[in-house]
């Protein structure tokens, strides 16, 4: 079956600019999680859905970082005034219930920013 | 939070079986043990998981040690495509959120 989707595969932009990426989860799946890794880095949290529950945002490193998760499928992050330390891979996971260990997370291939 | 502790690279001939270790010395006893690799360019993958029982599936075996204090992940026979970083982590029933450390980055040879 087809898997979690991200578009776009690559983003490049010059600092200052907005971005949009999206991620299209699992259909049936009711986490979204988005999660960055940067060069060399491990993978970092930014942000959690679940349903119709508030999201936690607990992860999103400034005020410049928001998502929102439309009719609890497509989930859509946005970056405003793209900063050169933004640059890093965004990935997305969706998983069929949050909260639970024995749940794996499954990962698109992720959006590739970099900003000039 | 619970922490794990891996080598940085390993190597393999394809076909041999790959031995991954973890240790996890201060596990506790609601932490489950998974695995999740990255291949290059990709994003991770869910590869197994386990509590105390060693756990088998079609991707690899998971061997974890009876004071679960470090496990083993095996690669039966390496092919080409096994060549991804491994990351071992630890996940309470309620940690929805993933954190990868450093992991292990394993190439193999043909």
């Amino acid at each position: 079956g087809a898997g979690v989707s991200q578009s776009p595969s690559n983003k490049v932009t010059e600092k200052g600019k907005d971005v949009e990426l999206r991620c299209d989860p699992i259909s049936g799946h009711t986490a979204l999680y988005w999660y960055r890794q940067s060069l060399g880095q491990g993978l970092e949290f930014l942000i959690y859905f679940q349903g119709n529950s508030a999201p936690d945002k607990s992860g999103l490193p400034s005020d410049r970082f928001s998502a929102e998760r439309t009719g609890g499928s497509v989930s859509t992050l946005t970056i405003q005034r793209t900063q050169q330390e933004d640059s890093a891979v965004y990935l997305c996971a969706s998983s069929p219930h949050s909260g639970q260990a024995l749940q794996p997370q499954h990962f698109g291939d992720g959006t590739r920013l970099s900003i000039l | 939070d619970a922490k794990t502790t891996q080598p940085n690279s390993m190597e393999s001939n394809e076909e041999e079986p790959v031995h991954l270790p973890c240790n996890h010395s201060t596990i506790s006893g609601t932490d489950y043990i998974h695995w999740y690799r990255q291949l290059p360019s990709q994003g991770p993958e869910y590869v197994i998981h386990g509590l105390t029982s060693n756990v088998n599936n079609r991707m690899a075996s998971l061997a974890i040690a009876e004071d679960r204090k470090s496990s083993t992940l095996i690669l039966h026979r390496a092919t080409l495509r096994d060549a991804a970083v491994y990351y071992c982590i630890l996940r309470d029933l309620d940690d929805y959120k993933l954190s990868f450390g450093a992991g292990t980055t394993v190439t193999v040879r043909a």
